[in-house]
C-alpha cells in the first residue's frame, strides 16, 4: 500500500491530453513539491518533474505538472505512442522524514 | 557524463544477507546525497535509504530498519547497502539514486538496478 494513491491506469489515443492523478495528505503532497519519474520496463526512471510543476532540460513541454492542495497531477498533451510507460509520483512525507511514492500508473496510448 | 552503476544482486534464502554496491562516476561523489530506492513487484517504487554526502546523517524506510545498514566511502566513490535479515518481501530491483537538495529537492541521476530475489 502505497502512502501516495494513483491510478494504476490510464489510456488515451495518439495527439490527445491525458492526466495522471496523485493524491496524498497534509504531511506530504499537502506540504511538499512533488516529483514524476517515468519509466520504461526494464529500464531506470527517469525525471519528468521536479518542484510540481518544474520542468528538467531536455523534457518537452508537453509534459506539465500542478499541485493543489494535497493533490497533484502529470498532464501529457500531444500523446505519442512512445509514452507508453509506468509514471510515478513523490515528494517528503514530514511524518515519515523520508520520501514517498506512488503506487504508479501504466500509460497506455491506444 | 554522470553514472551510477550498481552491482551485488543475486538470489538469497530468507533470512541471508546481501552486500549492494553502487559505483559513481564523472560527478563530484561527496559533493551529493545519496539513496537506494527498490522497485517492488506490485508494489512500485519504495524509498529505502538515505545519506549525506559525508555520511553523518542517515535514514532508512521503516520496513528495513535495523535490517539493513548504507554506508559510502567517499575515496572510492561507492554507496553501499548491507542487507540482513532477508525476506521475500525485499525482493526487487534495487536502486542507487544521487538526489539533489536546494530549492527544490528530487532525484536526478538514477544506476540500471540491480535484481535481489529473496526465495527458498
Amino acid at each position: 500500500q502505497s502512502v501516495l494513491t494513483q491510478p494504476p491506469s490510464a489510456s488515451g489515443t495518439p495527439g490527445q491530453r491525458v492526466t495522471i492523478s496523485c493524491s496524498g495528505s497534509s504531511s506530504n503532497i499537502g506540504g511538499n513539491p512533488v516529483i514524476w519519474h517515468r519509466q520504461f520496463p526494464g529500464t531506470a526512471p527517469k525525471l519528468l518533474i521536479y518542484g510540481s510543476d518544474q520542468r528538467p532540460s531536455g523534457v518537452p513541454d508537453r509534459f506539465s505538472g500542478s499541485r493543489s492542495g494535497t493533490s497533484a497531477s502529470l498532464a501529457i498533451s500531444g500523446l505519442q505512442s512512445d509514452d507508453e510507460a509506468d509514471y510515478y509520483c513523490a515528494t517528503w512525507d514530514d511524518n515519515l522524514n523520508g520520501p514517498v511514492f506512488g503506487g504508479g500508473t501504466t500509460l497506455t496510448v491506444l | 557524463e554522470a553514472q551510477l552503476v550498481e552491482s551485488g544482486g543475486g538470489l538469497v534464502q530468507p533470512g541471508g544477507s546481501l552486500r549492494l554496491s553502487c559505483a559513481a562516476s564523472g560527478f563530484t561523489f561527496s559533493s551529493y546525497e545519496m539513496n537506494w530506492i527498490r522497485l517492488a513487484p506490485g508494489r512500485g517504487l519504495e524509498w529505502v535509504s538515505y545519506i549525506s554526502g559525508v555520511g553523518k546523517t542517515i535514514n532508512y524506510a521503516d520496513s528495513v530498519k535495523g535490517r539493513f545498514t548504507v554506508s559510502r566511502d567517499n575515496a572510492k566513490n561507492s554507496l553501499y547497502l548491507q542487507m540482513n535479515s532477508l525476506k521475500a518481501d525485499d525482493k526487487g530491483v534495487y536502486y542507487c539514486v544521487r538526489a539533489i537538495v536546494g530549492t527544490f529537492w528530487y532525484f536526478d541521476l538514477w544506476g540500471r538496478g540491480t535484481l535481489v530475489t529473496v526465495s527458498s
